[in-house]
């Protein structure tokens, strides 16, 4: 079944400490993003990248990095600069031609104490 | 104001019709869409349209769109249990650079009574 997985569903850290999200798609999809969800605010872009070794700054990128090395995965790693790190993180996918259409994962609920 | 605007809340009736507005600042957006969202899981992609038509229907789901308003709502028919979540408004498929990015309202939680 094409898809895309994020693991875990449910992560928790420590203050101070470095934590990467993972984000894996089959769907042959050029583009991925990540979005940060916290209540009453809607989706917030993270960052997103739209071909392989290059990614872009979203509206909240400050404390969190990316990578993509290959086509099928966008790790997002929460560093300690993050100054509110939990959170609900969505992964999504799209290909590069309209009309976008963004397919989501299930999410992972990340807290740190 | 915001870019993209929902009312939070929307409760109704099993069996009733039940629409979900949204509102909209940046008309360049060549795509609106609408995605569901049930508790603890990610966003499902209900349907989109394009910003040149005004109406698409897909069974129980009526997408209108008002370009000169920029208001754009989801009617869903015969709303069932299963219907209650979140729905999200979206705006995207910007020209340019833009193009790839979502822009996504709060939310609208549907409750569907029995």
């Amino acid at each position: 079944d094409g898809g895309i997985t994020q693991s875990p569903k449910y992560l928790f850290r420590k203050e101070g400490q470095n934590v990467t999200l993972s984000c894996e798609q089959n769907l042959n999809h050029d583009a991925m993003y990540w979005y940060r969800q916290d209540p009453g605010q809607g989706l917030r872009l993270i960052y997103y990248s739209q071909i392989v070794n290059d990614f872009q700054k979203g509206d909240i990128a400050e404390g969190y990095s990316v990578s993509r090395e290959k086509k099928e995965s966008f790790p997002l790693t929460v560093t300690s600069a993050q100054k509110n790190p939990t959170a609900f993180y969505l992964c999504a996918s799209s290909f590069s031609g309209s009309p976008y259409e963004q397919y989501f994962g299930p999410g992972t609920r990340l807290t740190v104490t | 104001g915001e870019d993209v605007e929902q009312s939070l809340f929307l409760s109704v009736r099993e069996g009733d019709s039940s629409v979900i507005n949204c509102t909209y600042t940046d008309s360049s957006s060549t795509y609106l869409y609408w995605y569901k969202q049930e508790p603890g899981a990610g966003l499902q992609l209900l349907t989109y349209i394009f910003s040149n038509m005004d109406m698409k229907q897909d069974q129980r789901l009526t997408v209108l769109l008002n370009k000169k308003d920029k208001h754009l709502s989801l009617r869903i028919a015969d709303t069932q249990t299963g219907d209650s979540a979140i729905y999200f408004c979206a705006r995207g498929g910007d020209s340019g650079a833009g193009s790839y990015q979502l822009t996504f309202g709060k939310g609208t939680k549907l409750s569907v009574i029995p």
